[in-house]
């Protein structure tokens, strides 16, 4: 069983230029999540799906952030316009929601980050 | 609201030594998880432990032990005999696991463990 795959590992960018950012879930979760973390600091949630659906999304994430999952398997995560603020790790996870206590379900197991520097 | 606190910045330990992370959290969720994952240098979170509110049952995993107290609120993480590999910074997270809860991890920020040799 593959882990959560991220891509690409790293971006450097322009400021006001739009990127886009990969996360491959592991195959059999439902639930996908996309963190940011900057320098220091703990990762801060961003979004999250179901299956398709978007349940939450953090005030963190601005009019310029996108995220998508159109077929319940992999997402992307799209910053338009980038500002020198948006430089940071951008985490992905996923999980396997389940109401049930047993074993590691509900546990969220990370990717290897996508660290974007904007100029 | 949800908050999770970790006090110590940096520790610094010899290797050998044990060493006890802190973690302080604060709900008003009766049922929710809390978590400890590890960020070596190449910055990936490694998952190392889960608990149950409902579950104060404290844990001994190799040289991993955790120490959770409803009471107080704190779900501390100790290193027996650490090792130069041990070096990274650990997080301490909850997941409010309520009927309304949202699904996302709040983390503290972090404590930076460095075992010297």
């Amino acid at each position: 069983d593959t882990g959560v795959s991220q891509d690409p590992r790293h971006k450097i960018t322009k400021r006001g230029q739009n990127v886009t950012f990969r996360c491959d879930p592991i195959s059999e979760h439902n639930r996908l999540y996309w963190y940011r973390q900057t320098l220091g600091q703990g990762p801060e949630f961003l979004t999250y799906f179901q299956n398709e659906a978007q349940l939450e999304k953090s005030r963190l994430l601005s009019d310029r952030f996108s995220a998508e999952r159109p077929k319940g398997s992999f997402s992307t995560l799209e910053i338009q316009r980038t500002e020198q603020g948006d430089s940071a790790m951008y985490l992905c996870a996923s999980s396997l929601a389940f109401k049930g206590t047993s074993g590691n379900k509900n546990t969220q197991y990370f990717g290897p980050g996508t660290r974007l520097t904007v100029l | 609201a949800q908050k999770v606190t970790q006090a110590q910045t940096e520790i610094s330990v010899v290797e050998k030594e044990d060493v006890t992370l802190d973690c302080v959290y604060e709900t008003r969720d009766t049922t929710y998880y809390l978590f400890w994952y590890k960020q070596p240098p190449s910055g990936e979170l490694v998952f190392l432990i889960r608990r149950n509110s409902f579950d104060e049952q404290n844990e001994i995993s190799g040289r991993y032990s955790w120490n959770f107290q409803k009471s107080t609120s704190s779900f501390n993480f100790t290193i027996t005999a650490s090792q130069v590999v041990d070096s990274a910074v650990y997080f301490c997270a909850l997941y409010e696991g309520g009927s309304g809860n949202t699904g996302k991890l709040i983390f503290g920020q972090g404590t930076t463990l460095q075992v010297k040799p």
